[in-house]
């Protein structure tokens, strides 16, 4: 089984402070592991990927994550972050074996930066 | 632009009652999914497709159907409407393989009264 957890809700900082999204995952072997950002009244858009090789990897509108296998990790990261950034944020993972695609994901953060 | 459009975008619901929601992109996409969305959940997978007139079972597949008349339709189909199934309800599509990028619809809001 596959899970993956984001144990913030909801986060909330200050413009130009640096943001850090937390995100763990359960799986058997090494995944592959995506961001997705929700903002209001929109669709769900790809933010950045974890395939392999280089563990930290850098996505559209200046995110970054940071692969850690040993504690199987995928923070989202920005700095600074701006009050457009503001939105929900989901992680998600897609097993390697017979995965087609299949993304399971975390519960999502709300992001909240105030100006 | 890849787009992936769904149809209504909210709707309320009786009980038992049979409830279809539409799925239409122009991305040129052979899969497609349906998943919902709870309050404090992340987005969970109801049925996928990999290609016309098939439909697989996702993670919680009880209580809904699913049909792809066409590449570019993807329909989720409530026969009996319950409750429990007051979620809103995203479609997305992806090209085949592995670790692509999977694109969204803006999701249904549906409410079961």
């Amino acid at each position: 089984a596959q899970s993956v957890d984001q144990p913030d809700a909801h986060v909330t900082l200050s413009e130009g402070a640096s943001l850090e999204l937390r995100c763990s995952y359960s799986y058997s072997a090494a995944p592959y592991l995506f961001w997705y950002v929700q903002y209001p009244g929109q669709s769900l858009q790809f933010l950045l990927k974890y395939i392999t090789g280089d563990t930290v990897v850098k996505g559209t509108k200046g995110f970054e994550a940071e692969f850690r296998k040993s504690n199987s990790s995928f923070n989202l990261k920005k700095s600074p972050a701006h009050w457009s950034d503001s939105a929900k944020y989901f992680c998600a993972l897609e097993g390697r074996t017979g995965g087609n695609n299949k993304l399971t994901f975390g519960q999502g953060t709300v992001l909240s930066v105030i100006p | 632009e890849a787009a992936v459009t769904q149809s209504p975008r909210s709707k309320v619901a009786v009980t038992g009652g049979k409830v279809t929601l539409s799925c239409h992109q122009t991305n040129n996409h052979d899969y497609m999914y349906w998943y919902r969305q709870d309050t404090g959940h992340g987005l969970r997978l109801i049925h996928y497709s990999y290609v016309a007139d098939s439909t697989e079972k996702g993670d919680i597949p009880d209580g809904y159907k699913a049909s792809r008349p066409s590449q570019e339709n993807f329909s989720l189909i409530l026969e009996l409407a319950s409750l429990s199934q007051t979620a809103v309800y995203f479609c997305a599509s992806s090209d085949a393989g592995a670790n692509t990028e999977v694109f969204f619809g803006k999701g249904t809001r549906l409410t079961v009264v």
